[in-house]
């Protein structure tokens, strides 16, 4: 069973650095065709993609916010990272993370799980 | 990028009703388009992928068509537990980008 967990802080100051952390289990992101990304929703509006990463390290950001986010992995530790700098007001949203995976067929099985989402404000 | 249109962005329907939503994509994506339903406080949940593929575990009166920039979710006979906010997503080219979803709301 694949579950997946964000965590990190609820609260940021406009300027600081967030850093939300991704947990999984039931999959590795070591095994091919394997991805996890990030997906963000601010309260009231629509669900917004920011950043993928593949199991060979492969990385897409929105190119909005590209300058701003980074993601990595800890295979080891079954995370995915989040950072997104310089905080704004208007990046108060919740902020989830899901599973994809590629079939050997080439089906894209995108985002088939997601975790529950952490909300995050910035205020100062 | 590619921008998903989603109509309409509400509508009110009854029990028993069909229901029809649709996504317009700005460019041809084959059916790399999933769907997606969402409750308050809650996370998405995937219903169809490959545009018209159920998820296990979706009752049947939920299908998905469409293939290119046209695609539709329908229900066919709405349930209670149905009155949710649906969402397209395409995932054929970076980025992946979502519809501005469609809440569907009890008449």
């Amino acid at each position: 069973q694949i579950t997946l967990k964000e965590s990190g802080l609820t609260l940021v100051e406009p300027t600081q650095t967030l850093t939300l952390t991704c947990t999984f289990s039931g999959f590795s992101l070591s095994t091919t065709r394997v991805s996890v990304g990030w997906i963000r929703q601010p309260p009231g509006k629509a669900l917004e993609w920011l950043a993928l990463i593949y199991w060979d390290d492969d990385k897409r950001y929105i190119p909005s916010l590209k300058s701003r986010l980074t993601i990595t992995k800890d295979t080891s530790k079954n995370q995915v990272v989040l950072t997104l700098t310089n905080m704004d007001p208007v990046d108060t949203a919740t902020y989830f993370c899901a599973h994809s995976l590629i079939t050997s067929g080439g089906t894209l099985h995108a985002f088939d799980v997601w975790g529950q989402g952490t909300m995050v404000i910035v205020s100062s | 990028d590619i921008q998903m249109t989603q109509s309409p962005s509400s509508l009110s329907a009854s029990v028993g009703d069909r229901v029809t939503i649709t996504c317009r994509a700005s460019q041809g994506i084959g059916n790399d388009l999933s769907w997606y339903q969402q409750k308050p406080g809650k996370a998405p949940k995937r219903l169809i992928y490959a545009a018209s593929s159920l998820q296990s575990g979706v009752p049947s009166r939920f299908s998905g068509s469409g293939s290119g920039t046209e695609f539709t979710l329908t229900i066919s006979s709405l349930q209670p537990e149905d009155f949710a906010t649906y969402y397209c997503l395409q995932h054929n080219s970076d980025p992946w980008t979502f519809g501005q979803g469609t809440k569907v709301e009890i008449k």
